[in-house]
This record gives structure tokens, C-alpha cells and sequence, in this order.
């Protein structure tokens, strides 16, 4: 059964700083990775999708790295911004469009 | 842009009630899902339906039933709510691998 987890769970950067969210996951035949933003009291919001056969994907100031041979994903922000602060999760995809989420990871930018 | 929209942002029901929760998206896809989110637990999937009248389980479907009587409307049913129900549901909709999410319903069982 795949499992998904995420560190940290919660961190706190002054403004400007980059920043790498880490997500793992237990089993390596995924379809594909993806990271959502998450507002307070509010539905996810999809920001990257990385395909199993991709490496990264880049958005802006966001970009997302997979490996799936050792099972991890990470997001990088590039110098964090207040509105950047919000809960941000990855989710594995396997075949059958069913995604297991990761707990989240709390992120607070302070100005 | 993709409208996913909820009935409800908030609700507060009694046990053993019978609970509907709407879900209404405006671009005619086919695929939509029901989830859950608790604290530290993540998303986790309740049911998911490919088209009208076809559903299937998730991860989590005991005490809840789905309906999708219409392309556009999914609905979550608790069928006598109990107080570990408590919780946020959030319905998805997709379009080729991206999710379109809801705003949410934070349901309180007292």
C-alpha cells in the first residue's frame, strides 16, 4: 500500500529565503507526482504535475524534482514570499486516478 | 475556469442524523471524488465515480454512500452520522490528470 509522507511538517523562513519541501513516498511504480497549495479553510490548488518518466517540472519561482528509484520529490521555492505562505502537499498517483496525499507541510514566510 | 462549488462551508449536525453533501462542477467531467482531511492524516479518499451512475470505493468508504445522478452533481450521504465524522470533506473533480477542488465543507457532528 503506498504510503506518502512529508517534512517537515511545518516550517517558518524570514522573506526572500529558498526553501525545499520534502515529500517521500513507499512504492515506486507511480503514474505521476503531483504538488498542491493548500489556503487556510480553503480547497487545494494544483501547481506542479511531474509524469513518472519526467525528472522536474518549473513554475515560476516553484520547482519540483522527482526520483522515483529512491522515492522522493522535492519542491523548491525560490525567495519566499508572505504569499507564499500556506499548507503545501504532494500527492502520488497510481494507475487508476486514485492519489495518496502526504500530510502536508505548513509553510509560514515572514516579512 | 474550472468551477468546483459545494453546497455547504459549514454544517453542524446532531448523531444519527442522515447528512447530504453537494457537489456541483461546471465543465463536464467525468471523473469526481470525495475526500476527507483530517489534522496530520492528510487527504484521504472516501469514493470516486467515472461517469453517471458508476461509483467506486476509496480508501475510507465505510459510513458513507455516494450518489451521481448527473454528470455535473456528485453527493456524499452519511447515512446516520456519528461524531468520527467529524471532519473537512472536499470533492474533486478531474480533467485528464489534474484535480479541481472545492472549497471544502467543515462538518461538525455533536
Amino acid at each position: 500500500k503506498q504510503e506518502v509522507t512529508q517534512i517537515p511538517a511545518a516550517l517558518s523562513v524570514p522573506e526572500g529565503e529558498n526553501l525545499v519541501l520534502n515529500c517521500s513516498f513507499t512504492d515506486s511504480a507511480i503514474y505521476n507526482l503531483q504538488w498542491f497549495r493548500q489556503d487556510p479553510g480553503k480547497g487545494l490548488t494544483s501547481l506542479l504535475l511531474i509524469q513518472s518518466s519526467q525528472r522536474e517540472q518549473t513554475s515560476g519561482r516553484l520547482n519540483a524534482s522527482l526520483d522515483k528509484s529512491s522515492g522522493r520529490s522535492t519542491l523548491y521555492i525560490a525567495a519566499s514570499q508572505p504569499g507564499d505562505s500556506a499548507t503545501y502537499l504532494c500527492a502520488a498517483e497510481k494507475y487508476g486516478n486514485k492519489l495518496v496525499f502526504g500530510a502536508g507541510t505548513i509553510l509560514r514566510v515572514k516579512s | 475556469d474550472v468551477k468546483v462549488t459545494q453546497s455547504s462551508r459549514y454544517l453542524v449536525k446532531r448523531t444519527g442524523e442522515k447528512v447530504f453533501l453537494e457537489c456541483v462542477q461546471d465543465m463536464d467531467h467525468e471523473n469526481m471524488f470525495w475526500y476527507r482531511q483530517d489534522p496530520g492524516l492528510g487527504l484521504r479518499l472516501i469514493y470516486f465515480s467515472y461517469d453517471v451512475k458508476m461509483k467506486e470505493k476509496g480508501d475510507i468508504p465505510e459510513g458513507y454512500s455516494v450518489s451521481r445522478e448527473k454528470k455535473e452533481r456528485f453527493s456524499l450521504i452519511l447515512e446516520s452520522a456519528s461524531t468520527n465524522q467529524t471532519s473537512m470533506y472536499l470533492c474533486a473533480s478531474r480533467l485528464q490528470e489534474t484535480q479541481y477542488f472545492g472549497p471544502g465543507t467543515r462538518l461538525l457532528v455533536l
